[in-house]
């Protein structure tokens, strides 16, 4: 079974931006989750999509988005970039139900010049 | 909130010697744990978890974990260790919020430093 597949690995932007991530699950799991991870902030949680729904959110400005499409696949959108938003943003797919084992992908790092 | 604290940013052992990764959390409700290991430009990958039953709990690559309520930890070990087990890693619970939605919690994280 394939696992979480991010892609772009690697994304360079200049401030102002826009810029957007893309999330493939594994193969029957309806629930994505976004997590931030900087060196000062650690790994924090962004949002969660489970069936085209947003069930969860984290403690992050609204110019941080994102949505699920019918086949579970995700994207995230951040706008307006600011230097801060550079970080590897790592995307966890799982059964989205009961307790649910997540399983991470190897992560987009965006840098913001 | 829940919240997980790792003792020690950085954790040096030698090549054979026992690896001991300090994880103690705080929740209100019984916690569901984890360990997952990043390698180098790389994601987290799942060690091994607690959800219910045996409060010891063995892992991927010889690692194991034991959860203690009345300490609040989750420490994890393994016998010796080894140069591939260079990695960070990190402790997490599961936060639980409305709709059966799950969230993870992490700590910091532990660089672990193999010397030959």
């Amino acid at each position: 079974k394939a696992g979480v597949t991010q892609t772009p690995r690697y994304l360079i932007k200049t401030r102002g931006q826009q810029v957007t991530l893309s999330c493939s699950p594994i193969s029957g799991h309806r629930s994505v989750s976004w997590y931030q991870q900087t060196p000062g902030q650690g790994l924090q949680f962004l949002f969660e999509y489970f069936s085209e729904t947003q069930r969860n959110k984290g403690n992050f400005p609204g110019r941080f988005s994102g949505r699920q499409f019918s086949n579970s696949r995700s994207e995230m959108n951040v706008s307006t970039l600011e230097l801060g938003d550079s970080a590897l943003y790592l995307c966890a797919s799982s059964l989205g139900a009961g307790v649910y084992i997540q399983y991470f992908g190897a992560g987009t790092r965006l840098s913001v010049l | 909130a829940q919240s997980v604290t790792q003792l020690g940013s950085h954790v040096s052992v030698s090549e054979g010697a026992l690896v001991l990764l300090r994880c103690n959390y705080s929740s209100s409700v019984p916690p569901y744990l984890f360990w997952y290991v990043q390698y180098p430009n790389q994601g987290l990958q799942l060690l091994l978890k607690y959800t219910t039953g045996a409060t010891l709990v063995k892992g991927i690559n010889g690692f194991e974990a034991e959860f203690k309520k009345s300490e609040t930890s989750f420490h994890l070990t393994k016998p010796s260790a080894h140069m591939s087990d260079a990695a960070e890693y990190f402790c997490a619970v599961s936060e639980w919020e409305v709709q059966g939605a799950q969230k993870l919690v992490f700590g910091q994280g532990t660089r672990l430093t193999i010397n030959p």
